[in-house]
């Protein structure tokens, strides 16, 4: 079963807009959601992350907001451009990489028309 | 794309052939991956090395192995390619724990 769910599939959104995407898991010890935009015909490249100390970090137009006792995150992207058409990957995994329980979610679509 | 190179990008092959998929990298980073990546999966992990000869099993091992010979280069094999093992198949470098670079991609078709 997937341990990270995400949703929605697919999101259109007009150009200054907010984009919302959302994720949950189910094991309590993950510490580490990292967050991966990927353009067609490139590997992921990592957006934004957060450990569960913080419940919001923002980087630019980017957020994340977690909930810890919920098992929730979300990617928030305030004034969405063109440019951020993309397909974004949440992920979730105990202290980072260098262990094999990364696990990602589904992936959404996110189309911003001009 | 942080110094990782992929070979090849993309490759055709029949049923029950053995394939390699190479991954090299100029960053000397001691943590390698490899992921395939599929409608509705996202990236799943499916070998990963911590240094020279170094490696374990991931998420989707089953019907892969992998080498590491040198700290530059972690090769995937596909010993008897199936066609549930279409897919496009990432390599991933990572210098600390925070953080994972990928690489381009490569798209593998099994027929």
């Amino acid at each position: 079963q997937q341990q990270v769910k995400q949703s929605p599939q697919s999101l259109i959104v007009q150009k200054g807009g907010i984009s919302i995407i959302n994720c949950a898991y189910e094991n309590t010890a993950f510490d580490y959601f990292p967050w991966y935009q990927q353009f067609p015909g490139k590997g992921p490249a990592l957006l934004i992350a957060i450990r569960p100390d913080v419940s919001e970090k923002k980087e630019g137009r980017f957020t994340i907001s977690f909930n810890k006792s919920a098992k929730q995150f979300s990617l928030h992207i305030m004034d969405s451009q063109p440019g951020d058409s993309a397909t974004y990957f949440c992920a979730a995994s105990t202290s980072g990489y260098n262990n094999n329980d990364m696990r990602f979610g589904a992936g959404t679509r996110l189309t911003v028309k001009p | 794309d942080a110094g990782i190179t992929q070979s090849p990008r993309h490759k055709v092959t029949e049923t029950g052939t053995p394939v390699t998929l190479r991954c090299h990298q100029t960053e000397n980073h001691r943590y390698m991956y490899w992921y395939r990546q599929d409608p509705g999966h996202g990236l799943r992990l499916i070998h990963y090395s911590y240094g020279v000869k170094d490696t374990d099993k991931g998420e989707v091992s089953d019907g892969y192995s992998v080498s590491r010979s040198k700290t530059e280069d972690f090769l995937l094999t596909l010993e008897s390619a199936t066609s549930s093992q279409t897919s496009v198949y990432f390599c991933a470098i990572s210098p600390t724990t925070d953080r994972a670079f990928f690489g381009q991609g490569t798209r593998l078709t099994v027929v």
